[in-house]
């Protein structure tokens, strides 16, 4: 079946560095990928939608230049964390959807993000 | 704004019993529910979904129920096992096109009582 993969799936680094998340689909192309956070105990968040050879949409209250989304193929989004604080600490995953109607959204098994 | 909502955060079902998670839903403009299951430090798990248009979806083991007069959705696992164990989410997707993002419930929490 479709498989998405999430790399690293979980990494711990001081504060003020930047973290990049790589999240590929393994068997099928997705034009949009879905980046969502994830804090304890809570539900996921959406944080910004993927477009394969576009700028990515970001939800209401996500900085944009904070967490920098590329989309450059039908496999392969990135989510680059930058300037990571204690804060920023969170689960995250990110999700994708084979083109065409029907399609279920698949979703990796997430980056666990610890800032020291 | 739009919210899914869930009436219970945790549910305790003996092994063998039957388990009804409830979601309430407020965009009543919304085409699409999925339910997803996620385990300790997984990413959500697809169960089944069902349109608009349907009021009730037979999977394995899983029957999802929508009424739409009362904006209310519900997961029915026939026969609980162990490792039916997780986080259970309904989600609601406004368009059921592949680039329409997806929001997610509060979730519940079933565990299983031996």
């Amino acid at each position: 079946g479709a498989v998405v993969s999430q790399h690293p799936s979980r990494v711990i680094c001081k504060s003020g560095t930047s973290v990049k998340i790589e999240c590929r689909s393994l068997d099928f192309q997705a034009t949009t990928m879905f980046w969502y956070r994830q804090f304890p105990k809570q539900s996921l968040m959406l944080m910004a939608t993927s477009n394969e050879g576009s700028k990515a949409t970001y939800e209401q209250g996500v900085e944009k230049d904070k967490f920098l989304i590329n989309h450059a193929s039908l496999t392969l989004s990135t989510l680059t964390v930058t300037s990571a604080h204690p804060e920023d600490s969170s689960f995250y995953i990110c999700s994708a959807r084979g083109t065409g109607e029907g399609q279920p959204q698949h979703f990796g098994d997430g980056t666990r993000l610890s800032i020291l | 704004g739009e919210s899914v909502g869930l009436h219970l955060p945790t549910l305790s079902v003996q092994e063998g019993d039957n388990s009804i998670i409830n979601c309430a839903y407020s965009n009543s403009a919304s085409d699409y529910f999925i339910w997803y299951k996620q385990e300790s430090g997984k990413g959500p798990q697809f169960i089944i979904d069902i349109r608009s248009n349907m009021d009730k979806r037979q999977g394995q083991r899983v029957t999802v129920l929508l009424n739409k007069t009362v904006k209310h959705l519900s997961l029915q696992i026939a026969a609980t096992q162990p490792g039916d164990s997780a986080v259970y989410f309904c989600a609601e997707n406004g368009e059921y096109s592949s680039a329409s993002k997806i929001i997610f419930g509060s979730g519940t929490r079933l565990s299983i009582r031996p």
